[in-house]
């Protein structure tokens, strides 16, 4: 079946450095993708998302890049603090189809080391 | 504040007994959802509505029920016929693709 997954499933990194969490999906007729930061017993919070005419998109320190030759997807987070650990999820769907919900990924776990 | 509320935030569930989320969202969006969350897995989807007085099944609908009588309100019935109740349940409610969660309910079996 199709489907959305995640190369890594914890990331540990030091605070200060770069993050670069990876993504790589399945469906090559999907053309909108999310990603979503989930902290300790809350629900998913809104990062950033692109559009499959895009290559790259940035926010504030964090950025998503897009390889659709590979169906690739990865979320990087600028100098990374404490604040940042959290398990982080992508998602995918495919736009004006009527299609129902986000697909989303098994996440990896970030976590900041002090 | 606008947004999207689950309640309770902990819920305990006997043997055979049905017991009943709470989500409920001001943000005037159209669509709602249901989602479960398993430990350390991602999001598996219950069940959806698009618009009031409908819903549709999502891909682990057994043992669940739902009704949308309001644009505001989607509740959540976890029947005795779901035999592994216990995970975090997470509504949430899309605009422009993006889907807006609630802080989640814990459900547990006793």
């Amino acid at each position: 079946g199709e489907s959305v997954g995640l190369h890594l499933p914890t990331l540990s990194v030091q605070e200060g450095d770069n993050s670069i969490i990876n993504c790589a999906y399945s469906n090559s007729a999907s053309d909108y993708f999310i990603w979503y930061k989930q902290e300790s017993g809350k629900g998913p919070q809104f990062i950033i998302d692109i559009r499959s005419n895009m290559d790259k998109r940035q926010g504030q320190r964090v950025t998503v890049l897009l390889n659709k030759t590979v169906k690739h997807l990865s979320l990087q987070i600028a100098a990374t603090q404490p604040g940042d650990s959290a398990v982080y999820f992508c998602a995918e769907n495919i736009m004006d189809t009527g299609r129902r919900a986000l697909t989303f990924g098994s996440g990896t776990r970030l976590q900041v080391q002090p | 504040d606008g947004g999207i509320t689950q309640s309770p935030k902990y819920l305990f569930r006997k043997e055979g007994q049905n017991v009943t989320l709470s989500c409920e969202q001001n943000l005037n969006h159209d669509a709602m959802y249901w989602y479960r969350q398993d430990p350390g897995q991602g999001l598996r989807l219950i069940y959806y509505s698009q618009i009031v007085n409908d819903f549709q099944k999502g891909d682990i609908a057994e043992g669940y029920s739902v009704s949308r009588e309001k644009k505001e309100s989607f509740p959540l019935t976890v029947t005795s016929a779901q035999k592994n109740p216990t995970a975090f349940y997470l509504c949430a409610s899309k605009t422009n693709e993006k889907l807006f969660f609630g802080s989640g309910t814990q459900l547990s079996v006793l």
